[in-house]
């Protein structure tokens, strides 16, 4: 069974800490995404990668890093953490082509205080 | 900028009918578009997949078009049940060649006993 795997399903974290969210997935596909998703704006990008080291930005990368040194894990890091970016983050894994299905992972509902 | 957009927010339906989501798109010609589902507070969950040069595709009670004339998709639920509750995402990659995989914002069906 295909899985993509939130380290956290609900964090909280303060003001101006280092945030860390990891994502695993054990589909050995090449592609992964970071989104985020808040009510009436949807699902928002914020990075992608299609290999290992690669990177991309997405539509929102803004005060957002990543880090994918193993092809299985696509890490998201708040290197300072601030109230707007609370909401539900979704990790998703493909395979690197236009015609394959995206799985996602459970969410992680970050709240910064 | 290639926009992937969802006109309706919210739709409510009677039991046993037809539902009818859209998807637009804008500045671009995905050649492929997917449906999600994604029940809340989970991730969301991958239901069909539809071609460019597919006119339709169906999968049980679920059936999506694709015309690339009006550059809409729809996605059509008959005989609908309470349990078809949840909202509904359409995505595509940007362009030919991108990895990057972008969702409208949804709409929201409930279906009413």
């Amino acid at each position: 069974d295909v899985k993509v795997t939130q380290s956290s399903r609900y964090l909280v974290k303060r003001t101006g800490e280092k945030v860390f969210l990891e994502c695993v997935q054990d589909m050995d596909h090449e592609n992964m995404f970071w989104y985020r998703q808040d009510p009436g704006l949807g699902l928002r990008l914020i990075y992608f990668s299609y290999d290992v080291k690669m990177k991309e930005k997405g539509d929102i990368p803004e005060g957002y890093s990543v880090s994918r040194e193993k092809k299985e894990r696509f890490s998201l890091i708040l290197e300072s953490a601030s109230t707007n970016q609370t909401s539900m983050y979704l990790c998703a894994g493909n395979k690197g082509s236009a015609n394959t299905e995206a799985f996602f992972g459970q969410g992680t509902r970050l709240t910064v205080v | 900028s290639q926009k992937i957009e969802q006109n309706s927010e919210a739709l409510n339906i009677q039991e046993g009918k037809t539902a009818t989501l859209t998807c637009n798109y804008t500045n671009y010609s995905p050649a492929y578009l997917q449906w999600y589902r994604q029940d809340p507070g989970r991730g969301p969950v991958f239901l069909l997949l539809i071609r460019e040069n597919e006119k339709e595709k169906r999968k049980e009670r679920l059936k999506v078009t694709f015309d690339t004339t009006l550059k809409q998709s729809l996605f059509h639920i008959t005989a609908s049940q309470p349990a078809d509750s949840a909202t509904y995402l359409c995505a595509a990659y940007s362009g030919a060649g991108s990895y990057q995989l972008t969702f409208g914002k949804g709409t929201k069906l409930s279906v009413i006993p």
